[in-house]
């Protein structure tokens, strides 16, 4: 496609239900990221996969998040259990290569607005 | 470890005059640095980067951002503000020693133009 491309763009849902949220890189980008974002806390990196490699699960705040990403193109951010705290916005993005560590410029899509109710 | 400073939370600037949105930075080797703005309910979009040669970087929508080594700063600049201008910047840095896998963002700056 011509961005990436994520959905749900907005998601209201029931504290400890859980969650998928959806991220459809631009075409031809091998390294893709889940950032999170909210109120008062800035952008927060979550998790990166590059190519075939393991992905850098480094952000992750807790063990209810996970992301896999399959074919090496869609990949899905799951957050079981959900809590009131997780409520923020989640921006997937994609980039060229070995992403911005070589210079690459890393292109994010409109997030999923998530809120725990 | 690498990180990155937006000294000031808000910037107001009238319409027509230059605008300056600060950043510093500290990460271990050579950096690379973005910049990015966010409009009200929307994702990040790029503006511009540095990742070597010229100190003066120019981007979209008549940005332009000097990289400065010695004072490990990379200050975003416009000759000329627009109130379309009025938004969230974000600077973030990658590269160095510290690993090339994520960009580290600064807490933004929210630029307000006043017509």
């Amino acid at each position: 496609g011509a961005g990436v491309s994520q959905s749900p763009s907005n998601k209201v849902t029931e504290k400890g239900k859980d969650v998928e949220l959806r991220c459809d890189p631009i075409s031809g980008h091998t390294a893709l990221y889940w950032y999170r974002q909210s109120l008062g806390q800035g952008l927060e990196f979550l998790i990166y996969f590059q190519g075939n490699s393991a992905p850098d699960k480094s952000g992750l705040p807790s063990d209810r998040f996970s992301a896999e990403r399959t074919g090496g193109s869609v990949s899905t951010l799951t957050i079981q259990r959900t809590q009131q705290e997780d409520s923020a916005v989640y921006l997937c993005a994609s980039s060229l290569g070995r992403g911005s560590g070589s210079g690459n410029t890393i292109y994010f899509g409109e997030g999923s607005w998530l809120t725990v109710v | 470890a690498q990180s990155v400073a937006q000294p000031e939370d808000q910037v107001n600037v009238a319409e027509g005059n230059p605008l300056t949105v600060k950043c510093t930075y500290s990460v271990s080797g050579n950096p690379y640095l973005f910049w990015y703005v966010q409009y009200p309910n929307r994702g990040l979009q790029f503006l511009l980067k540095y990742i070597t040669g010229d100190n003066l970087v120019k981007g979209s929508y008549g940005f332009e951002a000097e990289f400065n080594k010695s004072q490990t700063s990379f200050h975003l600049k416009k000759p000329s503000a627009l109130v379309s201008d009025s938004a969230l910047y974000f600077c973030a840095v990658n590269g160095g020693t510290g690993g090339y896998n994520k960009l580290i963002f600064g807490a933004g700056t929210r630029l307000a133009v006043h017509p």
